[in-house]
């Protein structure tokens, strides 16, 4: 299965700021998703990123909080803007390849 | 879009016992339904799946069966130990396509 790095692993920003997570796979994907799991709580789409294309929003998410990169086949960043303290969450990037869906090891983001 | 509902949310059993978490979907359409583990602090591990073409799979102590009818898959993990204890999620997705999780399950194992 892809190996999926993902970093920070963890940060602890102030609120207002803005923090980029990026997400590397050591193969090409099509397609990359981006979930955030709220402390105790179950996965949650974000987003889905293919390469070339704008990325699609689950309802709850726009670009304008969540904006996305996909500059090539094996990279992705997903930037929290603005970050207010409702945003802590880990964050997760996910990718489909063989057998099924592997992810990132996550970045846990406090805000304070 | 689709609904993934899952119970219980809490589970805890004996070490030895069998443990079975039940899960529903909604659209018709989904295809692969896989089951993922997630021990604290660490990120979901895919630990078995089912397509629904097939009405269970099998994988040592682990099981789902399907039933595509009812739009209802469940997993049972049997002789349970200790390490089985941690937080399981199932999906449902259209195979290639984003999918969706259920709200988890927390089961502890008592030794």
């Amino acid at each position: 299965s892809a190996v999926i790095s993902q970093k920070p692993s963890r940060d602890i920003c102030q609120r207002g700021t803005s923090l980029t997570i990026q997400c590397q796979v050591d193969s090409q994907v099509t397609m990359m998703f981006w979930y955030r799991q709220q402390p105790g709580q179950s996965l949650t789409l974000i987003a889905t990123a293919n390469q070339g294309s704008e990325a699609t929003y689950e309802s709850g998410f726009v670009i304008d909080k969540f904006p996305i990169s996909r500059p090539n086949l094996t990279f992705s960043t997903l930037t929290v803007s603005n970050m207010s303290p409702e945003d802590s969450s880990i964050y997760l990037c996910s990718v489909l390849q063989g057998r099924g869906y592997t992810f990132g090891s996550g970045t846990r983001l406090t805000v304070v | 879009g689709e609904n993934v509902e899952q119970h219980p949310s809490t589970l805890s059993v004996q070490e030895g016992d069998s443990a079975v978490i039940k899960c529903t979907y909604s659209d018709s359409a989904s295809n692969y339904f896989p089951w993922y583990k997630q021990e604290l602090g660490k990120r979901p591990q895919l630990i078995i799946d089912i397509r629904s073409n097939v009405g269970e799979k099998k994988d040592q102590r682990i099981a789902v069966t399907l039933n595509k009818t009812a739009k209802h898959f469940s997993l049972h993990i049997t002789e349970t130990q200790p390490e089985d204890s941690a937080v399981y999620f199932c999906a449902a997705s259209i195979w290639g396509n984003q999918f969706y999780f259920g709200t988890g399950t927390s089961l502890t194992v008592i030794p």
